[in-house]
């Protein structure tokens, strides 16, 4: 059982560029959710999906994109990277409303320079 | 506005001794906390959670107790193992949103 994959791993990205994190869940979860974790920081909230077709803002969503086309997926897009991005991505998903356990990926380091 | 609060980065403790871990919350409005676990280079992993009409849940060697008019919850492991090395995050939930809000973290070392 894969749970919740994030790809890559890690990234080196220039000023300006762009890039695309990929998250993918197999546990049939209808919510999910993108954090950041900065160093000595919790995670903050970016963007969350309650379902496909539907997105919603966290408390740190500027500079960020999400969709939500399938139950699966929910990749999240950075389109003119920045160095304040640089940090952790983690991909979450949670099974229903009122379920507080959530499973997360392995994460993506991204590095903006 | 940091809501959720863990004010002790690292803690170091001797194994086979107790870990007690702490969070102080702001919201009155939260109506579940969790304790997640991370290793380096590892996602958080759900650890124990408690509702906010509890005061206390025990799961093996981990317990988490809350005090609502302190606003305070705490995380026990008795007796800590070398496995429980990680950083320990707590996180609050706001009562009708389906989203956590997460404190700083607490790096826990335990010491053979």
């Amino acid at each position: 059982n894969a749970g919740v994959t994030q790809t890559p791993k890690f990234r080196i990205l220039k000023i300006g560029q762009s890039m695309t994190l990929q998250c993918t869940q197999d546990m049939n979860h209808n919510y999910m959710y993108w954090y950041r974790q900065d160093p000595g920081m919790g995670l903050k909230l970016i963007y969350y999906s309650v379902g496909a077709g539907i997105t919603d803002k966290g408390e740190v969503p500027n500079g960020y994109n999400v969709s939500r086309s399938t139950t699966e997926d929910f990749p999240l897009r950075l389109e003119l990277a920045a160095p304040s991005q640089t940090s952790v991505y983690f991909c979450a998903s949670t099974k229903e409303y009122g379920n507080t356990e959530a499973f997360f990926g392995q994460g993506t380091r991204l590095t903006v320079v | 506005d940091q809501q959720v609060k863990q004010n002790s980065p690292s803690l170091s403790v001797q194994e086979g001794r107790i870990s007690i871990l702490n969070c102080d919350y702001t919201n009155s409005m939260f109506d579940y906390f969790l304790w997640y676990k991370k290793y380096p280079a590892e996602g958080p992993t759900f650890l124990i959670s408690i509702s906010s009409i509890k005061d206390k849940n025990e799961d093996g060697r981990f317990t988490v107790f809350l005090n609502k008019s302190a606003k305070h919850l705490s995380l026990h492991i008795v007796p800590s193992q070398p496995g429980d090395s990680a950083v320990y995050f707590c996180a609050a939930r706001v009562r009708g949103a389906q989203k956590l809000v997460f404190g700083q973290g607490t790096r826990l070392t335990i010491n053979p």
